[in-house]
C-alpha cells in the first residue's frame, strides 16, 4: 500500500448531491489534513486533525464536513456544493502536527468537478 | 498575514541546464522552517529541501540546492543537470508553528 491514499481520484457532481472524499495513511502518523488546490492559488489549508480531535477549521464553508474515524482515515463529506468548489483536494498526514521536520506526505488528490 | 510569495509561475529550462526558482516569504519570527515540494504530473506532492532558519549553511540534496538569504527573506532552490523527471509543480513553503504556508507553485518545464 502507498504512504497516502485518496478515493475517488476523479469526482463530478451536482450542486444537489452529497458525496464523500476518503483519504487512508499507512504511515502510523498521527496527524491528518485537508487541503484545497485552486489553479493560481496557493494550496488552502481545510482543516487539521491530531489524534483524531480536530485542531483546526480555516473558515471553511458548512457545506464541506470533515470526519477522522480514526488516526488513519479522515473523510470529507460534500453537499450542496457551489462551482467554485471545483478543485483538487489534497489529503495529507504527518507525525505530529506539521511535522516533527515539518515534512507532511500527500496523496494524489482527487479532482472535483462541480457541475 | 502570513505570505509566501513565488513570483513566478512558469518557467521553462533545457534539460542539462540549471534553473533556479524564487521565493519570497513575509515573517517577524527568527527560527521557522522552510521546504520545496514538488508535485509532478501524477499530483503526489513531495518534500524535495528543506531548510531550518537558525542554520547558515545552504541545505543540499544532490542536484537540488537552496540560496537562503534570511535578512531578505528569500529562498530559491536551485536544480542543477535538469532532467526530464524534474518538471513538475515547485511549491515554496513556510512553517510557522503547527501550519505549514504555501505559495502558488512555479510550474517548471523541462526542454528535451
Amino acid at each position: 500500500e502507498t504512504g497516502v491514499t485518496q478515493t475517488p481520484r476523479h469526482l463530478v457532481m451536482g450542486m444537489t448531491n452529497k458525496k464523500s472524499l476518503k483519504c487512508e495513511q499507512h504511515l502510523g502518523h498521527n496527524a491528518m489534513y485537508w487541503y484545497k488546490q485552486s489553479a493560481k492559488k496557493p494550496l488552502e489549508l481545510m482543516f487539521v486533525y491530531s489524534l483524531e480531535e480536530r485542531v483546526e477549521n480555516n473558515s471553511v464553508p458548512s457545506r464541506f464536513s470533515p470526519e477522522c474515524p480514526n488516526s488513519s482515515h479522515l473523510f470529507l463529506h460534500l453537499h450542496t456544493l457551489q462551482p467554485e468548489d471545483s478543485a483538487l483536494y489534497l489529503c495529507a498526514s504527518s507525525q505530529g502536527l506539521a511535522g516533527d521536520t515539518g515534512e507532511l506526505f500527500f496523496g494524489e488528490g482527487s479532482r472535483l468537478t462541480v457541475l | 498575514a502570513q505570505t509566501v510569495t513565488q513570483s513566478q509561475p512558469e518557467m521553462s529550462v533545457q534539460e542539462a541546464e540549471t534553473v533556479t526558482l524564487s521565493c519570497t516569504y513575509d515573517t517577524s519570527e527568527s527560527d521557522y522552517y522552510l521546504f520545496w515540494y514538488k508535485q509532478p504530473p501524477s499530483r503526489q506532492m513531495i518534500l524535495v529541501i528543506r531548510q531550518e532558519a537558525y542554520k547558515q549553511q545552504n541545505a543540499t540534496e544532490n542536484r537540488f540546492s537552496v540560496n537562503f538569504q534570511k535578512a531578505a527573506k528569500s529562498f530559491s532552490l536551485k536544480i542543477s543537470d535538469s532532467q526530464l523527471g524534474d518538471a513538475a509543480m515547485y511549491f515554496c513553503a513556510y512553517r510557522r508553528g503547527d501550519k505549514i504556508i504555501f505559495g502558488k507553485g512555479t510550474r517548471l518545464h523541462i526542454l528535451p
